[in-house]
């Protein structure tokens, strides 16, 4: 699986929005771009995915790249609840065993 | 459904003790994966199973590591003779397809002293 590079932290404030940025230079081309987020103490979260195209959901959108070497998770109206340890993550569909490869991902503090 | 479950949420064990943890994944999952994390560390990854059957090992789990899915249901984990390099934080999660995103559990935060 391609390797990921994100800034280690990240603040925001609240009620503006957060935008997580994420490298992912070497990802080819059967690989999806997987968000998480792992509030203090708890499992990881899943968030998001994309391929090529970009995905919205309730709680964020993830925008691609037409090149797919980098992304952006997009949190449009951060609260005090989305501080956390966002993760970036790319995987092949049944590569390595399915499993995904965490970083030390992004820490992101929003504050009031 | 109320989640992927793990028992306990918290051990502590002295050092050469055996431990074992349990997980319950969402009852239709069939794929259940272990992951360890240390302080300040990403989740890493463990063992996996599809239903009953364990597909992948890491090269973390030392053969002190014994992971089983009878049945294809709930999952256990032991470690055997624990060592203080043990101690973290085990998470256990379910998917039902290999493409959508995993459910993880709180994880069972294992102390040795």
């Amino acid at each position: 699986d391609a390797k990921t590079t994100q800034p280690t932290s990240m603040d925001c404030a609240e009620g503006r929005a957060a935008n997580l940025p994420c490298n992912h230079s070497t990802i080819s081309g059967n690989e999806y771009v997987y968000w998480y987020r792992q509030i203090h103490s708890q499992g990881p979260q899943y968030i998001i995915h994309g391929l090529k195209n970009n995905e919205t959901n309730e709680m964020a959108s993830l925008i691609i790249t037409e090149d797919r070497k980098s992304s952006t998770l997009i949190l449009p109206h951060a609260t005090l609840r989305d501080t956390a340890v966002y993760y970036c993550i790319v995987r092949g569909q049944e590569t390595s065993g399915s499993r995904l490869t965490f970083g030390e991902g992004t820490q992101l503090t929003v504050n009031p | 459904d109320t989640g992927v479950s793990q028992n306990p949420r918290h051990k502590i064990t002295k050092r050469g003790q055996n431990v074992t943890f349990r997980c319950d994944p969402i009852s239709e999952h069939n794929r259940l994966y272990w992951y360890r994390q240390t302080l300040g560390q990403g989740p890493e990854f463990l063992t996996y199973f599809q239903n009953e059957a364990q597909l992948e090992k890491s090269r973390l789990l030392s053969d002190r590591f014994s992971a089983e899915r009878p049945k294809g249901s709930f999952s256990t984990l032991e470690i055997q003779r624990t060592e203080q390099g043990d101690s973290a934080m085990y998470l256990c999660a379910s998917s039902l397809i290999a493409n959508y995103g995993y459910t993880f559990g709180s994880g069972t935060r294992l102390t040795v002293v």
